[in-house]
């Protein structure tokens, strides 16, 4: 367990509306992403974070952005939710203690765009 | 361009009979080769990292084995809990993202 905590777990929402996802980890990773998994892509990576407002772009950026603002705190925000947004988005940490190069994901949110 | 394949898309086993997932991969600076296993609903839980060819892990009964292309999950003898999507990734020098492939779904039979 990563002590890894993802906020809300399922949610639904229309299109053009705001959404923010909250990832929530305790044991003070300095490293921390957000990824989303689709059918027929696998993971894919949309923005990472390697300290307090320190940010950059993944792979699948466009249309998302995120926050920083305490170390055991990562948002997510969809500014305008699109139906191409319903995935399944996750959080994960880079570990530490001789798993430096190791991500440890959280349970994931589950959400859905009408 | 940097890509991985797993193959086959999905596996169905009877218990006991073992078996090999595969995990083909392209990179230009291999930092690690992952395996990770994910249940229905569930984040990917970390098994092994491989970081050069010759290598292999152990764990229980899945060994994963590293060459300069592949790299193969093998399953001894599996039980009904072993279960799960399998999948690889891997991490390359100067970039912060895994590259992940599509995964393999295993079903293990009683």
């Amino acid at each position: 367990d990563a002590g890894i905590t993802q906020s809300p777990r399922h949610k639904v929402t229309e299109t053009g509306t705001p959404v923010t996802l909250r990832c929530h980890q305790t044991e003070n990773h300095r490293y921390m992403y957000w990824y989303r998994q689709d059918p027929g892509h696998g993971l894919r990576l949309i923005h990472y974070s390697y300290g307090v407002k320190d940010t950059d772009k993944g792979e699948v950026s466009d249309g998302y952005s995120v926050s920083r603002s305490k170390t055991e705190d990562f948002l997510l925000t969809l500014e305008s939710a699109t139906s191409s947004q319903t995935s399944v988005y996750f959080c994960a940490i880079r570990g530490g203690g001789g798993l430096d190069n190791e991500q440890f994901f959280g349970p994931g949110t589950r959400l859905t765009v009408l | 361009e940097d890509q991985v394949t797993q193959s086959p898309e999905a596996l169905r086993l009877q218990e006991g009979e073992s078996s090999s997932l595969n995990c083909s991969y392209t990179v230009s600076g291999l930092r690690g080769l992952f395996w990770y296993r994910q249940d229905p609903g569930k984040g990917p839980e970390f098994l092994f990292t491989l970081y050069s060819a010759g290598e292999e892990k152990e764990k229980e009964r899945l060994k994963a084995t590293l060459t300069k292309k592949e790299s193969f999950l093998h399953i001894t003898a599996p039980k009904p809990e072993d279960s799960a999507t399998y999948l690889c990734a891997f991490s390359n020098f100067g970039n912060e993202k895994l590259t992940f492939g599509t995964g393999t779904r295993l079903t293990i039979i009683p």
